[in-house]
């Protein structure tokens, strides 16, 4: 099981430009969150995707958007591109049937700079 | 304020035990967990705890859930270097999986010296 799978790893992008991050979920998982993440902070939430729609949205700015995929894998975008949104762009995934816990699988993250 | 907060930096000596404390100000929490990451890397589940337990253990780790003071702790027994990572605690409200929402808080540095 190859588990949460994220691309790319790293990337630089400089102000105004839009970038677009891709997730695969864990086998078997069908619902994608992502998190950002800045330097010395915990994760932030910025959005959910089950069955190709947004279900849940955090306090992000439109310039955040994302999409998901018939086989589960998603991708976030973000527009217009400020430097305090470098961070680790996070994708966890997880069934939405299961009720209780509903753990999350993080995968390792994408690692944004914005010069 | 922060929802979840913790102290930044615990140092310990190999084969101590170590504890990080989280307080939490959510009544309606359900579920409240740790994670712990590692540079470099995403998170990793620790262990969980349900709201209307008080105390779970899970082989070197044990979690201690106070809800009257909304306060959590992980207890890891016996700690390695190789425990040395950021350790983030996170709650979560509401149930099903529709609320995959969690709320992080800062992290917590733990550094093993040998």
């Amino acid at each position: 099981d190859a588990g949460v799978t994220q691309s790319p790893t790293h990337l630089i992008k400089t102000r105004g430009q839009q970038v677009t991050l891709r997730c695969s979920p864990k086998s078997g998982h069908d619902t994608v969150s992502w998190y950002q993440q800045a330097l010395g902070q915990g994760p932030q939430f910025i959005f959910q995707y089950y069955e190709e729609e947004e279900r849940q949205r955090g306090n992000f700015p439109d310039r955040f958007s994302g999409h998901q995929f018939p086989n589960y894998s998603s991708e976030l975008n973000v527009n217009a591109l400020l430097l305090g949104d470098s961070a680790l762009y996070l994708c966890a995934s997880s069934r939405q049937e299961d009720s209780g816990a509903n753990v999350l699988t993080f995968g390792a993250g994408s690692r944004l700079t914005v010069l | 304020g922060e929802d979840v907060e913790q102290s930044l930096f615990l140092s310990v000596r190999e084969g101590d035990s170590s504890v990080i404390n989280c307080t939490y100000t959510d009544s309606s929490s359900t579920y409240l967990y740790w994670y712990k990451q590692e540079p470099g890397a995403g998170l990793q589940l620790l262990t969980y705890i349900f709201s209307n337990m008080d105390m779970k253990q899970d082989q070197r780790l044990t979690v201690l859930l106070n809800k009257k003071d909304k306060h959590l702790s992980l207890r890891i027994a016996d700690t390695q270097t190789g425990d040395s990572a950021i350790y983030f605690c996170a709650e979560r409200k509401g149930y099903g999986g529709s609320q995959g929402n969690l709320i992080f808080g800062k992290g917590t540095k733990l550094s093993v010296k040998p």
